[in-house]
């Protein structure tokens, strides 16, 4: 069974840093791109940043760009998320998900973990 | 990668009709377009990905249609369990607003 658990959200003030992690479990992690997307509270979905198989490609919302970054260890099956300068407005539930195998599409998700960003 | 809009942004329907929702891309996606639905307190979950194909275990009232820039999601006899907010993405990456649908 395909398992995605992420960790690492909690509590952070303004200007501060957090690292999340998925442990993934169930396939074979090293050939599937991955990606985190976020859901603020009451609000859609946005994508945040996604990693090619072999960490050669990052991709990231402009939203997130010079202050987040995605890595994985394909030994560890591990996926994770670098968030710096951290402002108000990141504050969200962040999902772990795993690409679709046809691609372009996100088949499999974890089940979240909250990052609060307050003083 | 352009912009996604959905519509309408709420939908509200008596179960047993059939729901017609939108995703209208700002510049041609060809078919790389997913839907997904999500109910409170749960992650998402991927209904129909390559514009048309649904995912595994997906019932075959959903279906998916359209390329380039207009893309619809049809759910043909709406059961309880569907009443959720429904999101495209393109490219695996941007996703629209959302359409909730509710009961009328």
């Amino acid at each position: 069974e395909v398992q995605l658990v992420e960790s690492g959200g909690g509590l952070v003030q303004p200007g501060g840093s957090l690292r999340l992690s998925c442990a993934a479990s169930g396939f074979n992690f090293s050939t599937y791109w991955m990606a985190w997307v976020r859901q603020a509270p009451g609000k859609g979905l946005e994508w945040v940043a996604k990693i090619h198989l072999d960490g050669s490609d990052k991709y990231y919302a402009d939203s997130v760009k010079g202050r987040f970054t995605i890595s994985r260890d394909n030994a560890k099956n591990s996926l994770n998320l670098q968030m710096d300068n951290l402002r108000a407005e990141d504050t969200a539930v962040y999902y772990c998900a795993r690409d679709h195998p046809s691609g372009w599409s996100l088949g499999c998700w974890g089940q979240g973990t909250l990052v609060t960003v307050s003083s | 990668e352009g912009v996604l809009t959905q519509s309408p942004g709420t939908l509200s329907l008596s179960p047993g009709e059939r729901a017609t929702l939108s995703c209208r891309a700002s510049q041609s996606v060809s078919t790389y377009l997913a839907w997904y639905q999500q109910k409170p307190g749960q992650p998402p979950r991927l209904l129909i990905y390559g514009a048309s194909s649904r995912a595994t275990g997906i019932p075959d009232r959903f279906s998916g249609s359209g390329s380039g820039t207009d893309f619809t999601l049809t759910i043909s006899r709406l059961e309880p369990e569907d009443f959720a907010v429904y999101y495209c993405q393109q490219y695996g990456s941007e996703f629209g607003p959302g359409t909730r649908v509710d009961v009328k």
